[in-house]
């Protein structure tokens, strides 16, 4: 099993339209989550991060964690033709000697259309 | 980004040859890293460093080295480049290390 599972893809949407990413993670210990944002070409963007149960919103963003089912979601509102990009599911994991590193899903390519 | 530049942003180089790539931070961050991004695999660590002098292997370190010899500065070395290599290469800096990382803008290297 891979440590951060992503759905492929890709997710195509709608503008103004709700879009659900799903991730899952192996490792029961993992305390941090994360979401990135990377549009073509360019460099991964943090856009939202989690550690505890429940939801976060920031904005027309909200991440879902379920450390019981050991999955994160992202939920994007009234999606935008500009949230079009591929989002990274990152988790912390624990190393020997206390060095966490983060290990990253493949993505997930959304396209919203206008 | 800002407080984190790579260089270079672009290189070709021919299979056999030493590369390095350099990684420069101006945030004063403990913790440096080295990723690849090839598709179908996603970012993968390649070498991270949690202090100067201070470094350790990713999951995907064959044939790679590193030096942080300045908090500042971190450069990774291909001893000699294959066309495995091939790749888009990005550095990532973090304060504490279980927060999320900053990502430097790539470098997007081909080995012919």
């Amino acid at each position: 099993q891979k440590e951060v599972e992503q759905n492929s893809g890709p997710l195509s949407v709608p503008e103004g339209a709700i879009a659900s990413l799903n991730c899952t993670y192996s490792d029961r210990g993992s305390q941090s989550f994360f979401w990135y944002r990377q549009y073509s070409g360019k460099s991964p963007e943090l856009i939202m991060s989690i550690y505890s149960n429940g939801d976060k919103e920031d904005g027309r963003f909200t991440a879902q964690l379920n450390k019981a089912s050991q999955y994160v979601s992202l939920l994007i509102r009234d999606s935008q033709p500009s949230d079009s990009a591929t989002y990274l599911c990152a988790v912390i994991r624990a190393s020997q000697g206390g060095s966490e590193k983060l290990v990253f899903g493949k993505g997930m390519k959304l396209t919203v259309n206008p | 980004d800002a407080g984190i530049t790579q260089s270079p942003r672009h290189k070709v180089t021919e299979t056999g040859t030493p590369v390095t790539l350099r990684c420069h931070q101006t945030e004063n961050h403990r913790y440096m890293y080295w990723y690849r991004q090839d598709p179908g695999h996603g970012l993968r660590l390649i070498h991270y460093s949690y202090g100067v002098k201070d470094t350790d292997k990713g999951e995907v370190s064959d044939g790679y080295s590193v030096s942080r010899s300045k908090t500042e500065d971190f450069l990774l070395t291909l001893e000699s480049a294959t066309s495995s290599q091939t790749s888009v290469y990005f550095c990532a800096i973090s304060d504490q290390g279980t927060y999320g990382y900053t990502f430097g803008s790539g470098t997007r290297l081909t080995v012919v």
